[in-house]
């Protein structure tokens, strides 16, 4: 089963508005990365933070780690409707990982025009 | 954009045809993956390859198979589809080696439809 939980599952907010969605995960890891997919496509890299981060800045993303709680957090300030799309979180590392990311389920934003 | 493609980006085919998903990466990577997705749903990993000559299955139970001969070359066949085939495939690839951050760089898909 997939390690990763996302939370919400789906989330619609208007134009700039903040837009924060939560990753948990289960066992250690050595990073954990967000990705972005827009309908129909493949994913796309957004940002990676290391397990020994706590806060990363990209842009518009904000991305804070808590290794205690084993959760994640993707902020995208001052939203737009182009970043209408799901953000998948995904770990890397971990004990029998063989090099493979393990992807939560995604949540889907609408920034509504 | 990341430069690995993947053929054809749809393809609706009958049951019981034999098809081919076509992966390319043109980065040098030795890691490259297989994924099925539905839409809206998450990514299921069926296979992956660490390197030519090297393939092994995913997560996800696959009737799918692989083959890996050349390292930008990472193919996926369907000997006889079924409706059940019908998804979204997407082709990833990343680095092998120390440091790596096992970031990975997805094709834009092929999506399968099957009558």
């Amino acid at each position: 089963s997939q390690q990763g939980e996302e939370d919400p599952q789906a989330l619609s907010i208007q134009e700039g508005e903040n837009a924060t969605m939560n990753c948990s995960y289960k066992t250690s890891i050595n990073n954990l990365q967000w990705y972005r997919q827009n309908s129909g496509r493949g994913l796309v890299h957004l940002i990676l933070i290391r397990s020994n981060e706590r806060e990363k800045h990209s842009g518009r993303l904000r991305v804070t780690l808590d290794t205690s709680k084993k959760s994640s957090s993707l902020l995208i300030t001052a939203s737009r409707a182009a970043d209408t799309a799901s953000y998948f979180c995904a770990t890397s590392g971990g004990s029998g990982n063989t090099g493979k990311l393990i992807f939560g389920q995604g949540t889907t934003l609408q920034v509504k025009p | 954009e990341a430069d690995i493609y993947q053929t054809p980006r749809y393809l609706v085919i009958g049951t019981g045809k034999k098809i081919t998903l076509e992966c390319s990466q043109t980065m040098g990577h030795d890691k490259m993956y297989w994924y099925q997705q539905d839409p809206g749903m998450e990514l299921h990993l069926i296979h992956y390859s660490y390197g030519v000559n090297s393939t092994e299955k995913g997560d996800l139970s696959s009737e799918s198979t692989v083959s890996r001969i050349r390292t930008e070359h990472f193919p996926l066949t369907l000997e006889s589809a079924r409706p059940s085939h019908t998804s979204q495939y997407l082709c990833a690839s990343s680095e092998l080696g120390l440091g790596r951050t096992d970031t990975q760089y997805f094709g834009p898909g092929t999506r399968l439809t099957v009558l």
